[in-house]
């Protein structure tokens, strides 16, 4: 079985800062891991997807991932926050492409002025 | 279409009643899933259609839950006799068979059961 951990479902970044959203998975075989945004009253968006090639993903508006096998980890970072990332993100995980998804509980993003 | 389209956005039913929730995958899509996005059980997966048919069926939460999609393209989400613990956002997604492609999700249908 599969399962995803998000920790902290709240983080509240100021604008330019870094931001760290941090995923745990548990998988019987190789992932592949995806991360989702979701913007208020909106279906989720995929931001960035890791499938058994580079460990170092990169994603849509300045996002980027990093698989770490020996963790079992694939946090989300960006260097510098946007008022327009306040959103929540969702970490997925799957065993096969075309396989549902299982998801973490999500964290919620406030950036700071 | 361009994207997944889901019908309708919002849905308010009584208690009871029976609901159909619609989802219009992309074009060639041969993947279907529906999800249940919920405040106390966060983003659940529902039912998976290949083609016409559902090789799993294992989130389908109860019998008053079922599901088809017809000519490989739209898909029925149905409730039968709604509780309000149904209250949630249905989000359905889609996905080609190719390795390496991810799923595209539709905006979702609101369901207030009252």
């Amino acid at each position: 079985a599969q399962s995803v951990t998000q920790l902290g479902s709240h983080v509240s970044v100021s604008e330019g800062a870094l931001v760290l959203l941090r995923c745990n998975y548990s998988s019987s075989v190789p992932p592949y891991l995806f991360w989702y945004v979701q913007y208020p009253n909106q279906g989720l968006q995929l931001l960035l997807k890791y499938t058994s090639a580079a460990t170092l993903v990169k994603g849509i508006n300045g996002f980027e991932a990093e698989f770490k096998k020996s963790e079992t980890s694939f946090h989300l970072t960006k260097p510098s926050a946007h008022m327009s990332d306040a959103a929540e993100y969702f970490c997925a995980v799957t065993k096969a492409a075309g396989n549902k998804l299982t998801f973490g509980g999500g964290t919620r993003v406030l950036v700071k002025p | 279409g361009a994207g997944v389209s889901q019908s309708p956005s919002n849905k308010v039913t009584e208690k009871g009643k029976d609901v159909e929730l619609r989802c219009d995958p992309i074009s060639g899509h041969t993947a279907l899933y529906w999800y249940r996005q919920s405040l106390g059980q966060g983003l659940e997966f529902l039912i998976y259609f290949q083609g016409n048919s559902a090789p799993d069926k294992s989130g389908l939460p109860s019998d008053r839950f079922s599901a088809e999609r017809t000519g490989g393209s739209v898909s029925t989400l149905t409730i039968q006799r709604t509780q309000q613990e149904d209250s949630a956002v249905y989000l359905c997604a889609s996905s080609s068979s190719n390795m390496n492609t991810e799923a595209f999700f539709g905006q979702g249908t609101r369901l207030t059961v009252v």
